[in-house]
């Protein structure tokens, strides 16, 4: 099955720091997802990028499909941005459109 | 829109009950719903996909006897996990589509411990 590598797997920020997390795919994709998981469990919606770019205030989220990588940059980091960012994609091809998630990068925003 | 609502979030109860979780779409039809687990620290594992008005399908080394599922109408996936013991304590959640090209939206988990 496709595979899904997210880096790095770890990050310490100061709050108002800048980052970018990295999702690898080993396959052609149909749909990819960013998710924020909090601290209490919460699985938020952050984007749904197939390809392109999109922006949601500090969060902004770039896929390049042919090159099979997908970017999450979040500017100005805020303590509430801590918890763990998960990237998951749909295979192209499959026939039930499940989600394969990579195993995520764990973020802590310092104040 | 695209609300999830699961229910309980917070389950504790003895080995052997049986319990129930609930998983609703609240503001759109979904046409197939998703039962993942996660254990600390890992990620999302799926456990079984839900079409409404057939049975699910379950993902390799999943017990279906152990994890029941049910997808009654557009708006409600039900997994009961029967007879439950410590080794099936988990963080459970589900997830709701309205079609095959459309994004997954996930409810808030349910904590479930068996003592």
């Amino acid at each position: 099955g496709i595979q899904v590598e997210q880096s790095p797997p770890d990050l310490i920020l100061q709050e108002g720091a800048n980052s970018t997390l990295r999702c690898n795919f080993s396959d052609s994709v149909n749909n990819l997802q960013w998710f924020h998981q909090n601290p209490w469990g919460q699985l938020i919606n952050l984007f749904y990028i197939p390809s392109g770019t999109k922006q949601n205030g500090r969060l902004s989220a770039t896929t390049v499909a042919t090159e099979r990588y997908s970017l999450l940059y979040i500017s100005s980091s805020q303590t509430t941005d801590s918890g763990v960012y998960f990237c998951a994609v749909v295979p192209s091809g499959g026939s039930n459109y499940k989600l394969t998630f990579g195993k995520g990068t764990l973020l802590t925003v310092n104040p | 829109g695209a609300v999830v609502s699961q229910h309980p979030s917070w389950v504790i109860c003895k080995s052997g009950t049986s319990v129930k979780i609930e998983c609703r779409s609240l503001d759109f039809q979904a046409t197939t719903m998703f039962w993942y687990r996660q254990f600390p620290k890992q990620s999302l594992m799926l456990m079984a996909t839900s079409n409404e008005g057939s049975k699910a399908t379950y993902e390799q080394g999943v017990e279906k006897d152990k994890f029941l599922i049910n997808h009654a109408s557009l708006t409600l996936s039900t997994l009961t996990v029967t007879s439950a013991h410590p080794e099936d304590s988990s963080f459970y959640i589900c997830s709701a589509r309205r079609d095959f090209n459309q994004p997954q939206h996930f409810g808030d988990g349910t904590r479930l411990s068996i003592l």
